[in-house]
């Protein structure tokens, strides 16, 4: 069964701080991909990748980055975290038909 | 403006009853996808449709590529089908999603 996982699963970061959220994939999959959902809205794309060692920004990317060491890793890095960042950030990957999500990342910025 | 459009924003059924999500698009889309989150924050992966209907148990999806909209109907809702649902659109080749809103779906008993 396709398997996405995301660490940590929450997380309180202050004003100006860095944060790096994880996530690691087994499904062998080339595309995956960060969103955020905000609350009354539908997922966001921030970055995502078809291969490793290579990002390409979403409709979001300002104020992120994102690393693609591997196949199976994709992190999403936030410099300077701003109190607008606060957000449940999902990471995916694909194969032609599906997504699969990861449990999600609760991020809460102070 | 907004690319997928998603009615009603919030639903509220009586156990086994139905009714239909409907996402309408602004421009010709490749295929569709149908998300439910659960109340552990999970996305589960519904339906894919790049034409015609699926169904799966209790639920069933169309999508018309040409009259650009798809549905979700759910009949018999049970209890546990409360969440909200999501429907993304697939426009290009890189197979980005642009995601409805989202229908907040409460079932009770």
């Amino acid at each position: 069964e396709a398997a996405v996982t995301q660490s940590p699963r929450s997380k309180v970061a202050v004003t100006g701080g860095k944060v790096t959220l994880s996530c690691h994939q087994t499904n062998n999959h080339d595309y995956m991909y960060w969103y955020r959902q905000d609350t009354g809205h539908g997922l966001r794309l921030i970055h995502y990748s078809y291969v490793a060692d290579s990002t390409e920004k979403g409709d979001i990317p300002d104020g992120y980055k994102a690393s693609r060491p591997s196949q199976e890793n994709f992190s999403l890095i936030l410099e300077l975290a701003s109190l607008s960042q606060t957000a449940v950030y999902f990471c995916a990957s694909r194969t032609r038909y599906e997504q699969y999500f990861g449990p999600g990342t609760r991020l809460t910025v102070l | 403006g907004d690319q997928v459009e998603q009615s009603p924003s919030a639903l509220s059924l009586h156990e086994g009853t139905g009714s239909a999500l409907r996402c309408n698009f602004t421009t010709t889309m490749r295929a569709v996808q149908w998300f439910r989150k659960n109340s552990r924050g999970s996305l589960i992966n519904l339906f894919y449709l790049a034409s015609g209907t699926k169904e799966n148990g209790r639920l069933k999806s169309a999508f018309d590529s040409k009259e650009r909209y798809s549905t979700l109907h759910i009949r018999d809702a049970q209890l546990e089908d409360s969440g909200t649902y999501f429907c993304a659109a697939e426009m290009d080749s890189n197979y980005q999603l642009i995601w409805g809103s989202g229908t907040k779906l409460i079932i009770k008993p």
